[in-house]
């Protein structure tokens, strides 16, 4: 069975924090993602990589950095966690075919 | 560049109710067109796709057909069930073809 597995489920960190998000994929995927999901808002793409050390700009990119040293392993970084980053971010990856994105689980982050 | 738009919930029915969800774009050239679905605590997955114009996408009774004339790709089921309570996306590539754009979500929710 293919798997995106996001490290944590929950988080809850303070402000002014550094945060790191975890993701990994089984597929052998090129393309990985990190999205955010926000209430009426649906999914705004933060950033993506088509390749090891590479990483383009989504929509939302301001206050967050990604890491992608590993094919398998993309991470999500909040440089200074501030309470507006509160929210869901799911992790996904995509073939070089693109016939379908997987999703991992989420981590519902929540910054205080 | 492309986007979607889908049309805003929540969707409240019946059990065996009919259920369509209404989802429009706009792009350059055909894009593949997807509908995702969340269930509750759970990250999105595929439910089913169109590659081309007049393409029927179908899975779990669920069906959406790819129609160029009106840039639709409406979901729709004849009969719902409480298991189908879920948040449903609609989805296509963005122009260069990078990343996927997502609507903002409709929330369904099935009655007994």
């Amino acid at each position: 069975d293919v798997k995106v597995t996001q490290s944590s489920r929950y988080l809850v960190k303070r402000t002014g924090e550094k945060v790191f998000l975890e993701c990994v994929q089984d597929m052998d995927h090129e393309n990985m993602f990190w999205y955010r999901q926000d209430p009426g808002l649906g999914l705004r793409l933060i950033y993506f990589s088509y390749d090891v050390k590479m990483k383009e700009k989504g929509d939302i990119p301001e206050g967050y950095s990604v890491s992608r040293e590993k094919k398998e392993r993309f991470s999500l970084i909040l440089e200074s966690a501030s309470t507006n980053q509160t929210s869901m971010y799911l992790c996904a990856s995509w073939g070089a075919g693109r016939t379908e994105a997987f999703f991992g689980q989420g981590t519902r982050l929540t910054v205080v | 560049g492309n986007s979607v738009t889908q049309m805003e919930g929540p969707v409240t029915l019946s059990e065996e109710a009919f259920l369509t969800i209404n989802c429009t774009y706009t792009a350059t050239g055909y894009p593949s067109l997807f509908w995702y679905v969340q269930y509750p605590g759970e990250g999105l997955q595929l439910l089913l796709k169109a590659t081309k114009a007049d393409d029927k996408g179908s899975n779990k009774g669920f069906e959406a057909t790819y129609r160029k004339e009106t840039t639709s790709f409406h979901l729709e089921k004849g009969s719902v069930q409480v298991s189908d309570s879920a948040v449903y996306f609609c989805a296509l590539p963005n122009q260069a073809g990078t990343a996927l754009i997502f609507g903002k979500g409709t929330t369904l929710s099935v009655s007994s």
